[in-house]
């Protein structure tokens, strides 16, 4: 098992480009999310999808969309990347009960110039 | 929404020292996580605690979740280079169908050989 993968790992935009992140899990998990992490703070979510073509706003939507293409995969698309975008943003899958623990993945570091 | 004040920021420790750091609500939890963050890396889950007053061991590593269930105690035992990175909290709440996570914003362990 890969668990939660991402790609890609690293990208540099400008502003006002567009581009999508991409997740996927083999752990036939129901529930994923997107966070971003910026330095001194913890993860804050971004979308999750609570199951297979649903999708909700976290915390911080705002310049985001997401897509559940299917069980496995979940992206994360910046339309119009500004410079507030650069982060490091974390993929993570649960199988959806309170007492389930989260997987992440490795991060993508983006940096919008 | 859900915050977790985690506590110190940051600590700078010799190696084979203890360490001790926490972690608070103003909400109760029904369950506290605790992940550990290498540098450049995703979050790895280390001990997840379901019971009030529950203490968990994992190594080095013990965790305590608080009689009230609003706190949470992390403790590493003789610490080694390896344990440098960030930890973190977090806690599971339930939204639109699925249980997000909240995490405090980290401690950062340094640790001098």
């Amino acid at each position: 098992n890969a668990g939660v993968t991402q790609t890609p790992k690293f990208q540099v935009l400008k502003t006002g480009q567009s581009m999508t992140l991409q997740c996927a899990q083999d752990m036939n998990h129901n529930s994923m999310y997107w966070y971003r992490q910026d330095p001194g703070m913890g993860l804050r979510l971004i979308y999750y999808s609570a199951s297979e073509g649903t999708t909700d706003k976290g915390e911080v939507p705002n310049g985001y969309n997401v897509s559940r293409l299917n069980k496995r995969e979940f992206s994360l698309r910046l339309e119009s990347a500004a410079p507030s975008q650069t982060s490091v943003y974390f993929c993570g899958s649960t199988r959806g009960g309170p007492q389930e623990t989260q997987y992440f993945g490795p991060g993508t570091r983006l940096l919008v110039l | 929404g859900q915050q977790l004040n985690q506590s110190p920021q940051s600590m700078f420790i010799q190696e084979g020292e203890d360490v001790s750091m926490n972690c608070t609500s103003s909400s109760i939890f029904n369950t506290w996580l605790w992940y550990k963050q290498d540098p450049g890396e995703g979050p790895v889950l280390l001990i997840a605690l379901y019971k009030a007053g529950e203490l968990t061991s994992n190594g080095r590593l013990t965790a305590q979740f608080g009689i009230t269930r609003k706190d949470s105690f992390l403790n590493i035992s003789a610490s080694i280079p390896s344990d440098v990175g960030i930890y973190f909290c977090a806690g599971p709440f339930s939204g639109a169908g699925s249980y997000q996570l909240t995490f405090g914003k980290g401690t950062k362990l340094s640790v001098i050989p």
